[in-house]
C-alpha cells in the first residue's frame, strides 16, 4: 500500500514568511510524529499526535510552530516568521495503535534565505 | 541530559569487512530500542528493534544488534558488509515510562561508506 506522503518535497522561504508542510500518514495509522533533522544531525521530536489529539507538544522550539491533525489523518506543520535557524529536513512518520514501528515520509527540506 | 550517542560518525569499510557501530543510551529502566537505515536518497527504514526477550536481535539484510543493559548499549553488528550497505545509521531509543507517546529519540548517525 501507500507509504507515508509528505509535501512539498523542497521549500524555499524568506525570512519572515510563514510555510505550511503536509503530511499524509499510512490509512487506518492512529499515531503521528513529527521530527526536525538539520544538517549532519539525527532527528529531533517535534510532537505527537493520537489521533486528533496533539499528546505532545514539547519538542516543538518555539511559538512559531505549530501543528495539527484535524480529522486525525492528514497533519500540518505550520512555521511562522521563518527564521535561518529554522532550515532543515522535516520528517513526518506514522504508526498504527499496536505497533511500535514508525513509518516515515520522505521529508520536505526547508530552506529559509 | 538523557541522550543517545553513537560513537563513530564516519566509518569507511571495505567489502567483506565487518561492521560494528556503536549506540549507548543514558535512559534508566526499560527501554525499546531501534536501528533505522537510511540508504542514498531514499527515507529512514527500520533495521531492525528490541522491546524484551532475547537480547540479540536480527533484522533486515544480514543485520543484527545485542542489547546488553548493564552497558546501556544496543551495538549494530554485520558481519561482512556489501557495497548497498552504504547509508546513514540511526540509533534510536523510545524512552520509559512515555505511555503511549513512543516518540524517539535519536543519536547522531554513523556515515558507513563501503568501498567495492
Amino acid at each position: 500500500g501507500a507509504g507515508v506522503s509528505q509535501s512539498p518535497r523542497y521549500k524555499v522561504a524568506k525570512r519572515g514568511q510563514d510555510v505550511a508542510l503536509r503530511c499524509d500518514p499510512i490509512s487506518g495509522h492512529v499515531s503521528l510524529f513529527w521530527y526536525q533533522q538539520a544538517l549532519g544531525q539525527g532527528p529531533e521530536f517535534l510532537t505527537y499526535f493520537q489521533n486528533e489529539a496533539q499528546l505532545d507538544k514539547s519538542g516543538l522550539p518555539s511559538d512559531r510552530f505549530f501543528a495539527e491533525r484535524p480529522e486525525g489523518s492528514v497533519s500540518t506543520l505550520k512555521i511562522q516568521r521563518t527564521q535561518q535557524e529554522d532550515s532543515a529536513v522535516y520528517l513526518c512518520a506514522s504508526s498504527p495503535i499496536l505497533g511500535n514501528e514508525q513509518f516515515f515520509g520522505p521529508g520536505t527540506r526547508l530552506t529559509v534565505l | 541530559a538523557q541522550s543517545v550517542s553513537q560513537h563513530n560518525h564516519h566509518v569507511i569499510l571495505s567489502e567483506a569487512a565487518s561492521l560494528e557501530l556503536g549506540c549507548n543510551y543514558s535512559y534508566g529502566g526499560t527501554v525499546n530500542l531501534f536501528w533505522y537505515v537510511q540508504y542514498p536518497g531514499q527515507h529512514l527504514q527500520l533495521l531492525l528493534k528490541y522491546f524484551s526477550g532475547d537480547p540479540l536481535v536480527k533484522g533486515i539484510k544480514g543485520f543484527e544488534a545485542e542489547f546488553i543493559k548493564s552497558k546501556f548499549s544496543f551495538n549494530l553488528r554485520k558481519p561482512s558488509v556489501q557495497w548497498s550497505d552504504t547509508a546513514e545509521y540511526f540509533c534510536a531509543v523510545n524512552p520509559p515510562n512515555a505511555g503511549n507517546n513512543r516518540k524517539l529519540i535519536w543519536g547522531l548517525g554513523t556515515s558507513l561508506a563501503v568501498n567495492p
